[in-house]
């Protein structure tokens, strides 16, 4: 089957560290996603990780893949006010023939002073 | 460079009204999608269409239907707007079908509110 799951909810005070994780099914997923959405706004694509690879840093952005257990996480470093809003993950299985993508849904991160 | 545009940004229909919602994708891609997005459940795909000419079936397709006008606009039309329909409506594009690491990119989502 395919799901993806993420907790809820996330709040690190600003200069701290974040790290929001994920679980996903479908292991044909060749490629994982972030995305981060503000409010009243859609979608942005922060990072994506190809399966073969385990680790993918980017900036402040750190995506760590275990493909044996299915976890995907996204470690944001120096968090800032900025980083608030909801982080999206989302796998991409191979099955449906098209650019399927597969959502979690969302982790709502409040960065406080 | 504006990406993908939806219009409109809110609308509030009374039960049993119709709507079409726009969306247009400058990036010369060749797939595009509809999706909405309810609380507490990610995204949820309606229609798809992989390249000009084709659409099909997503996640939850009833009580909507699409229209893939050219290359850069993909349109979806509630017929018969219900209460259960309410909620944001995000239309996306990738360049190819079926390329993983061809990311999707969003528009800012039409908010929907049927009464």
């Amino acid at each position: 089957g395919e799901d993806v799951e993420q907790s809820l909810f996330l709040s690190v005070r600003e200069g701290d560290s974040s790290v929001i994780n994920c679980t996903y099914t479908d292991s044909s997923s060749t490629y994982l996603y972030w995305y981060k959405q503000e409010p009243g706004a859609g979608l942005q694509l922060l990072t994506y990780i190809f399966s073969n690879m385990d680790m993918k840093q980017d900036q402040r952005l750190t995506v760590l893949l275990n493909k044996k257990d299915k976890h995907l996480s996204l470690r944001i470093a120096d968090t800032q006010t900025g980083d608030s809003a909801i982080y999206f993950c989302a796998e991409s299985p191979l099955s449906g023939g098209y650019n399927k993508l597969i959502f979690g849904a969302g982790t709502r991160l409040a960065v406080h002073p | 460079n504006a990406g993908v545009t939806q219009t409109p940004k809110f609308q509030v229909l009374k039960t049993g009204q119709s709507m079409t919602l726009q969306c247009a994708q400058d990036m010369n891609h060749n797939s595009m999608y509809w999706y909405r997005q309810d609380p507490g459940m990610g995204l949820r795909l309606i229609y798809y269409s992989a390249s000009e000419g084709t659409t099909d079936k997503g996640e939850v397709p009833n009580g909507y239907n699409v229209s893939r006008l050219n290359k850069r606009e993909f349109s979806l039309r509630l017929e018969s707007a219900a209460p259960s329909q309410t909620s944001v409506y995000f239309c996306a594009s990738s360049h190819e079908q079926g390329a993983g690491n061809q990311p999707q990119h969003f528009g800012d989502g039409t908010r929907l509110s049927i009464l």
